[in-house]
């Protein structure tokens, strides 16, 4: 079966950027639905962006277009979220996850703490 | 602020049904996006519950059922466990800002 294994634990300063992995197994990456979803401490869920199956297009929540990019490298199986212009308020779990109905499979998170 | 509204509390004793609405508008469940729910145990990941109004993935129990009416879905646990005491989310598509939505979120308890 699908698993999606994300990269470490992160501590940024304000004004850096971050970049989360997240390799898929069991799996080929371009046959999947990759999508990422932030979860700040004691929030609730937000989808920042991932791949339309309906017209294979990468769409990203308004909220973070022109911080957020989107990568995936089809040769690694391993998708790709970085963050930039951090502040504060980043500070979250970051999860990658996977579906076309629903999303079905997720990593198992990823804390990026921004602090100076 | 999410388009999704549901209510943040809900809470029943074992054996009890307890229902969690999700309100959207005309631009998502509205426009006949399908509604997802997850369920988030303390310090997990999320994890589909309820796919397309009323599928459950294998696994499920038959005691989670979800359905959608109008503008609004809703997600119904039936002989509440303690197990079952956690987060949960409702999911759609929404036109008018060209991407998914998550509902606020419910946290169910058991008494």
């Amino acid at each position: 079966q699908v698993q999606l294994v994300q990269s470490g634990a992160e501590v940024k300063k304000p004004g850096a950027s971050v970049k989360v992995s997240c390799k898929v197994s069991g799996y080929t990456l371009t046959e999947l639905s990759m999508h990422w979803v932030r979860q700040a401490p004691g929030k609730g869920l937000e989808w920042m962006g991932g791949f339309d199956p309906e017209d294979g297009e990468r769409i990203y929540a308004q909220k973070f277009q022109g911080r957020v990019t989107m990568t995936e490298d089809t040769s690694t199986d391993t998708a790709y979220m970085e963050l930039s212009s951090l502040r504060s308020e980043d500070t979250a779990v970051f999860y990658c996850a996977i579906g076309r109905n629903g999303m079905d499979v997720w990593g198992q998170g990823t804390t990026v703490t921004v602090s100076s | 602020q999410s388009v999704l509204t549901q209510p943040p509390s809900v809470s029943g004793a074992p054996g009890q049904r307890v229902t969690i609405s999700c309100t959207g508008s005309s631009s998502n469940i509205g426009a006949g996006y399908d509604v997802h729910w997850y369920q988030q145990l303390p310090g997990t990941a999320p994890k589909l519950l309820i796919y397309g109004n009323g599928n459950r993935p294998s696994g499920v129990p038959d005691r989670f059922s979800g359905s959608k009416s109008g503008t609004s879905a809703s997600l119904a646990i039936s002989g509440l466990q303690a197990e079952d005491e956690a987060d949960y989310y409702c999911q759609s598509y929404d036109n008018s800002l060209s991407g998914y939505v998550f509902g606020t979120g419910t946290k169910v308890t058991v008494l």
